[in-house]
This record gives structure tokens, sequence and C-alpha cells, in this order.
């Protein structure tokens, strides 16, 4: 399969713990982006990366979060001191940017994290 | 404030009927539009829609934009149960990120 992965698909945790996911993009891709998405809503922007560097980051995105693509490879998205409310599915996308062509962004299964 | 807007948010229908699915957006620095398919995993990808009156179409899917009104629709025509599932709309802002819908959850009774 060489779509975009994600792991783990499904974290529980206790308040207060870390936890880290990590994203696989399609391998030519050179963009990578993460999004949080809740019941019944639409995914929402956190961050995203060209290559290694990190071009933008969401306000949603607390001190609390972090995320780092150190090869321009995968990704890793860490969440410390957990809270009741990071309770989401958080999906990962890539795209191939070409300097001003717009291309897809395709996703990945996502990591659904429960907070207890 | 960026918002992309879906209607109705929630659509049940009969196996063979036709159903329209409305995306009105205001977002800065507007790209393309996106359509997405979501059943209980990641987001599938529809279509991508940059210029106005150019109708894309995949099989019994369609898709069309407006830039001047700010609203797309995504028809889909003798729907069958495996169009049940979430329709998300989302607008490309500064060819970086996507702000999204809310989406409509479509249910086809057989």
């Amino acid at each position: 399969d060489t779509g975009v992965s994600q792991d783990p698909r499904h974290k529980i945790t206790k308040r207060g713990q870390n936890v880290t996911f990590r994203c696989d993009p399609i391998s030519e891709h050179n963009r990578l982006y993460w999004y949080r998405q809740t019941l019944g809503q639409g995914p929402e922007f956190l961050t995203y990366f060209q290559n290694e560097a990190q071009l933008e980051k969401s306000r949603l995105l607390s001190d609390r979060f972090s995320a780092e693509r150190p090869k321009g490879s995968f990704s890793t998205l860490e969440i410390q001191r957990t809270e009741q409310g990071d309770s989401a599915m958080y999906l990962c996308a890539s795209s191939l940017w070409r300097g001003g062509v717009t291309d897809t962004q395709y996703f990945g299964p996502g990591t659904r994290l429960t907070v207890l | 404030e960026d918002k992309v807007v879906q209607s109705p948010l929630s659509l049940v229908v009969h196996e063979g009927d036709t159903v329209t699915l409305n995306c009105s957006y205001e977002v800065t620095n507007f790209r393309s539009l996106l359509w997405y398919k979501q059943e209980k995993k990641a987001p599938t990808f529809l279509f991508m829609l940059t210029s106005s009156g150019i109708e894309k179409k995949s099989g019994r899917l369609s898709s069309i934009l407006d830039k001047k009104e700010l609203f797309s629709i995504l028809n889909i025509t003798a729907t069958q149960t495996g169009d049940s599932a979430v329709y998300l709309c989302a607008v490309l802002q500064g060819a970086q990120k996507l702000v999204f819908g809310q989406g409509t959850r479509l249910t086809i009774n057989p």
C-alpha cells in the first residue's frame, strides 16, 4: 500500500499522560499536514511541513502540542499532559508541492485518541 | 473569519434517488475547492475545482464551482447504498491548508 499511513490507529490514555503519533506520507510527497477532527465536525488544520521545515501552525496548536519531520519523510505529533478535550481523530495528509502548482492532499486513516 | 458552510447537514433518501449537496464559502486567498467522501475513516478525494462553470464528472458524481457566488454543488445520480457517507467540502487556502465544512451525512436506504 503506497498511501499515507498512520500509527497507531487507536490510542487510549489517561489524562496527564504524553502521547506520540506517527505519520508516513506518500513517498514522493514533500508536504505533510496534520488535522484534528472531532465528532460531527470537519477536520481542522493544525500544522504543515514542507520537507523538514514547519511552515505554519494553527492557533489550535497549544504549547502542549509539538510536531516534527526531522528528515523530511515521516512526521510525529506529540501531545504532552493530555486533557479530555484532546480526544479526537488526528488525521495526517500529504501532497506534492511543485512551486505554484496546487496538488491534492491525500489523507491517512487517522489516529483516534481517547483521553480518559 | 474564514468559513465553509455545507447544507443540508443530514440527508436520507432512497436508493435510486438523485441528491444535491451544497457548499458555500467565505475564505480569504482562495485557491481551489475540494470534495471528499468519508466513511468512518480517512477522507477520500473526489474532486478539485479551480475554475468557475466547468463541471467535473466521475461516474454518477459531478460537481461544479461558482466563484462569483462563492458556492459549489455535488450531485450524485442513481444513488446506491455504497454512497452512504459523510461528504466534506474544503477550500484550499493559500495553496497550503484546507478549511473544511462540517460535512453532509448522506444515508441511502435500500
